[in-house]
């Protein structure tokens, strides 16, 4: 079946470091893909996402893009900060429509 | 938008007893989803219902476990009788549908059985 991996965590950066947090997906047909943000003591919130091949989806200053040759959905951002500690989920949509998460990878970033 | 609503937010309860859940999704959202978030098995699907009607319920673990949606604007997961391995996490979801959709966590219920 579907299913995604993410690499393993904790990520500890200090602020202002670039930050990759890489995501490889296994589907079949091309999923629509997303990265979810989890903050502590709270719910998942939509970071980005992509639906199609070579689409880049961006927010906040994090930018992902849909890589179908490798399958890969790779999370960067160019300067963390403090406030982007949190837990990090990739995920697809299936053609059942149901989301597969990864496991998910925790970011601390330290003034 | 208030966004997906759930209730209550913090549950504690004994072993055997009865716990429900409840959820209000987004308005106009035709999906609805049930997830639980355990260290051990991270996030999984339990259930999930398209316009009221249950789709998939693969991940509902055993009977204990049932879900329900009466309408467009309210759904229940009810654990009947708890366990403590039943301790975990449970995020309601709702999305609008189709290709590509987003789905919208609400807050999560924090559910501990003693």
């Amino acid at each position: 079946g579907d299913s995604v991996t993410q690499m393993e965590g904790p990520v500890t950066l200090s602020e202002e470091a670039f930050l990759t947090i890489n995501c490889t997906y296994t589907a079949t047909g091309y999923p629509s893909l997303f990265w979810y943000v989890q903050y502590p003591g709270e719910g998942l919130q939509l970071l980005l996402k992509a639906t199609k091949a070579d689409d880049k989806g961006s927010n906040k200053g994090f930018e992902a893009t849909y890589r179908k040759e490798t399958t890969s959905f790779h999370l960067e951002k160019g300067s963390v900060q403090v406030s982007d500690s949190a837990v990090y989920f990739c995920a697809l949509l299936d053609s059942s429509y149901k989301l597969i998460f990864g496991s998910g990878t925790r970011l601390l970033v330290r003034p | 938008d208030a966004g997906v609503i759930q209730s209550p937010r913090h549950e504690v309860t004994e072993m055997g007893q009865e716990v429900t859940l409840r959820c209000k999704p987004i308005s106009g959202h035709n999906s609805l989803f049930w997830y639980r978030q355990t260290m051990m098995r991270g996030l999984e699907l339990l259930i999930y219902f398209n316009n009221n009607v249950p789709i998939d319920d693969s991940g509902m673990p055993e009977d204990r476990f049932s879900a329900k949606m009466p309408n467009a604007s309210f759904s229940t997961l009810k654990i009947q009788p708890s366990e403590p391995r039943d301790s975990a996490v449970y995020f309601c979801a709702s999305g609008s549908g189709g290709a590509g959709e987003t789905q919208y966590f609400g807050p999560g219920t924090r559910l501990l059985v003693l």
